[in-house]
Parts: structure tokens; sequence; C-alpha cells
């Protein structure tokens, strides 16, 4: 079963607004990342965040990670209309094949001009 | 720097015939990792290989699946006797370590008539 999930689904707002996504898992992790994959193409990295830490910032994402709710949260900061994507966390455990990424149900964001 | 290359990007095969995905990795990654996507969900791990071995393979079809990581040339995900639950996109990404950010392919999209 998946490991993650996301909340809201999908998500539309304006060029220039924030968009705020969140992610629950159920395990120990040891990292958590995010990805965005535009349509009909591959997953592309965003951000890690480790277990010990708490916030992260690239750019104009900013991530946060809160082990004693198992949930995280990623920030888009004056969305862009190139933001328009899905988006995915991606949890990587702390038993079992170290490697190996979970990954959530994604939203999938909408930016309009 | 080439990114991770999948081939083909959309395969074809009619039921019971057998389907081969090919992915080289980033130069410099002996890590790789086949997921697979059904449409609207997210990415579902199915197995991990190091040159020459299988890491896990804990996300396998147990029967018709199979994968390799040769010493010389691609990794190969292979599925024989095909079936249409099979169709999907089926991605590939790349590591150059444990707990390291993986690069994904832009996927081989299977299609089962």
């Amino acid at each position: 079963s998946q490991q993650g999930e996301e909340d809201p689904q999908a998500l539309s707002i304006q060029e220039g607004e924030n968009a705020t996504m969140n992610c629950s898992y159920k395990t120990s992790i040891n990292n958590l990342q995010w990805y965005r994959q535009n349509s009909g193409r591959g997953l592309v990295h965003l951000i890690l965040i480790r277990s010990n830490e708490r916030e992260k910032h690239s750019g104009r994402l900013r991530v946060t990670l809160d082990t004693s709710k198992k949930s995280s949260s990623l920030l888009i900061t004056a969305s862009r209309a190139a933001d328009t994507a899905s988006y995915f966390c991606a949890t990587v455990g702390n038993t079992g094949t170290a490697s190996k990424l979970t990954f959530g149900t994604g939203t999938r964001l909408q930016v309009t001009l | 720097n080439a990114g991770v290359m999948q081939n083909p990007r959309h395969l074809v095969r009619r039921r019971g015939q057998e389907a081969r995905l090919r992915c080289s990795p980033m130069k410099g990654h002996s890590h790789v990792y086949w997921y697979r996507q059904l449409p609207e969900e997210g990415l579902k791990f199915m197995v991990y290989l190091q040159k020459e071995n299988i890491i896990d393979e804990s996300g396998m079809p147990k029967e018709r699946f199979s994968a390799e990581f040769p010493k010389e040339g691609p990794s190969i995900l292979r599925i024989q006797q095909v079936v249409r639950g099979d169709s999907a996109a089926y991605f590939c990404a790349s590591s150059p370590g444990q707990h390291q950010p993986q690069h994904f392919g832009d996927g081989t999209r299977l299609s089962i008539l």
C-alpha cells in the first residue's frame, strides 16, 4: 500500500499566489523527498529533507517535516504558470532496503495566468 | 551529461508477447531502480539493483517479471506473456549511492492490446 497520502489531490491557484501541499506517512523514515512530474514526463527531484531536519529551503520552495506527526509540507511561493505539474512526496525508510522510495498519491497543481 | 535514458518511450504489445524495457543510468551511477505508475496514481517501487546484483525485488510480481543490470550495458526489465493489466508507465531511476536523490528517466509507456 502507498506509504504517503497527499492533500489536496488537486489545487488550482493564480500566478503569484502561494501553493501549499501536504504529505502524511506511516512508518519511520530516513528522509523525505519531493518530486515534480510534468505530464508525460519523468520525475524531477526538488528537495530532500532528512529525519533530523525540520525545515529546508531551495529557491521558491520551502519544505517542513514534523516526524512526531509523520507529516511534511511543500510550499511554493510566488507561483508561476510553469509550476503547473503533479507533485509527489516520497519517503525512504529506516528498515529493509534503505534506498527505495515509497510515493504518495500526488497533488495536481494548476497555476493560471 | 546525459540523464537517465529509457527506451523505447512507447511500446505496444499483444497479450502473450514479451516486453523488454531498457534503462541506461546516469554516468557514474551504479544503483538502478524500477517503478511502475498507473494513470492518476503515484509510482510504486518494483526492484532495486546494483551492478550484477538484485538488492530488493519486493515490489516485483512473483511471475512473468524479471530484471537485470549486467556488468556491461543497460538495465533490462522483462515482462513475459504480457496481460492487459501490465499496461502502465514504467520508470527507471538511478543514484550514485544509497540515501541519495534519484534521477528519473522519462519512462516507457507500455500498452497491451
